[in-house]
């Protein structure tokens, strides 16, 4: 079955931070991986895809992700954490065209 | 360009009766999706759509549930005998789904449902 784990439930940083949300995947055959946030009453925004090639992914709001295939993770980051980044942060898998989602992880970022 | 929009934002309503909750998808995405977002159970998939093909109902929990997408554009997603447990934000997707698994979805804000 293809699955994500999201091992914390929490991560709290300090403004300007170095910030770094984990997830881990158990797939067979070639994973494709997501990264979505959810502010607060709004939906998912998608925020980075790995489909193929290079493992750094680079997205939207100066996040990335490093795919590791040999430590099945594909951890988001951020190199300097701002208050706005507070969130809840969804890791997920696309299988048979939909997605299988983690439990997700807040983020707080303090000023 | 216009997102996905979902309505209502909000519905309540009492144990026993139906809902509707509507979305329209971005023009020309070919694909739709609803998921269920709720405390217990996170983001579970319920329904997929891609152009004229056959659902996949999979995610469905509950021959409560039924959704329907006309014109190829925008779904309803119909709860019958709506019970306590049903509670939770009902959100849409879509993405340009031409056979590429790589395509990203799209949501909207969702719906809340609340059932009292």
């Amino acid at each position: 079955a293809q699955s994500v784990a999201q091992p914390e439930d929490q991560v709290n940083v300090a403004e300007g931070n170095p910030l770094t949300v984990k997830c881990t995947y158990s797939v067979s055959g070639n994973p494709y991986l997501f990264w979505y946030v959810q502010y607060p009453n709004r939906g998912l925004q998608f925020l980075l895809k790995y489909i193929t090639g290079d493992n750094l992914v680079k997205g939207s709001y100066g996040f990335e992700a490093e795919f590791n295939k040999s430590q099945t993770s594909f951890h988001l980051k951020k190199p300097s954490a701002l208050v706005s980044d507070s969130a809840l942060y969804f890791c997920a898998v696309r299988r048979d065209y939909k997605l299988s989602f983690g439990a997700g992880t807040t983020v707080t970022v303090r000023a | 360009g216009a997102g996905v929009s979902q309505s209502p934002s909000n519905k309540v309503t009492e144990k026993g009766k139906d809902v509707e909750l509507r979305c329209d998808p971005i023009s020309g995405h070919t694909a739709l999706y609803w998921y269920r977002q709720s405390l217990g159970q996170g983001l579970e998939f319920l329904i997929y759509f891609q152009g004229n093909s056959a659902p996949d109902k999979s995610g469905l929990p509950s021959d409560r549930f039924s959704a329907e997408r006309t014109g190829g554009s925008v779904s309803t997603l119909t709860i019958q005998r709506t019970q306590q447990e049903d509670s939770a934000v009902y959100l849409c997707a879509s993405s340009l789904d031409m056979g590429l698994v790589g395509n990203e979805q799209f949501f909207g804000p969702g719906t809340r449902l609340t059932v009292l």
